[in-house]
């Protein structure tokens, strides 16, 4: 067990529809990072917030929003889905930067766009 | 874009036999870290390696890195039917915004 905690496991969802999907980080770390996983393009990163601050932006979509709270956790928010929106999408978290440092994975919210 | 690339894209091997994965990568980095993750779940950090560091050992794994040629290995030896799995090199690029990115993976098969 990493320590981070996805939920929910499972999204199924249709075509124009918003998710939002939630990451609770390992006690104690500040930075959050979400990947997006799929077949044809990998892992791909999508954005990294640290101390509630975004910190820094990769392949992540207008439609696609995230934010860390307070107390740390976060969340990522997909609207106006497409079928190519179909992934496996995770959480990542580390207690500074994980540049310097490992990354502690969730297990993945796998969501499926019908 | 992806800045490592793991070579090969497959690799089945017989267990107690040795498994040798390649990671190539595009600009100079700050560290170089691999992971593992088993069919759909988490990645796994397994070891990583700063920029002058030349080899690291963990357990049954050893990682080389050659900066000169960009490029890295990691080594498993002895491997077990439980090290099937997906492997993944990642790189943080220097300087002070190093998110880790990753490549595509390797899926190991060991055969019992």
């Amino acid at each position: 067990d990493s320590g981070v905690t996805q939920t929910p496991k499972h999204l199924i969802t249709a075509t124009g529809q918003r998710v939002t999907l939630r990451c609770s980080p390992r006690s104690g770390d500040l930075s959050v990072y979400w990947y997006q996983q799929s077949l044809d393009q990998g892992l791909q990163f999508l954005i990294q917030y640290y101390n509630g601050e975004e910190r820094a932006k990769g392949n992540i979509l207008e439609r696609f929003s995230a934010q860390q709270f307070p107390d740390l956790h976060s969340e990522l928010n997909l609207s106006s889905l497409e079928l190519g929106d179909s992934a496996l999408y995770f959480c990542a978290s580390s207690v500074v930067n994980a540049g310097n440092t490992e990354a502690f994975f969730g297990q993945g919210t796998r969501l499926t766009v019908v | 874009s992806q800045q490592g690339e793991e070579d090969p894209q497959a690799l089945s091997i017989q267990e107690g036999e040795n498994a040798t994965m390649n990671c190539s990568y595009k600009t100079s980095i700050n560290n170089l870290q691999w992971y593992r993750q088993n069919s759909g779940r988490g990645l796994v950090h397994l070891i990583l390696i700063r920029s002058n560091e030349r080899e690291k050992h963990s357990g049954r794994l050893r990682v080389t890195l050659d900066t000169s040629k960009k490029s890295s290995s990691l080594l498993i030896t002895a491997s077990r039917a439980a090290d099937t799995a997906s492997y993944f090199c990642a790189t943080a690029p220097a300087g002070a915004n190093s998110k880790l990115t990753f490549g595509k993976g390797i899926t190991l098969s060991v055969r019992p």
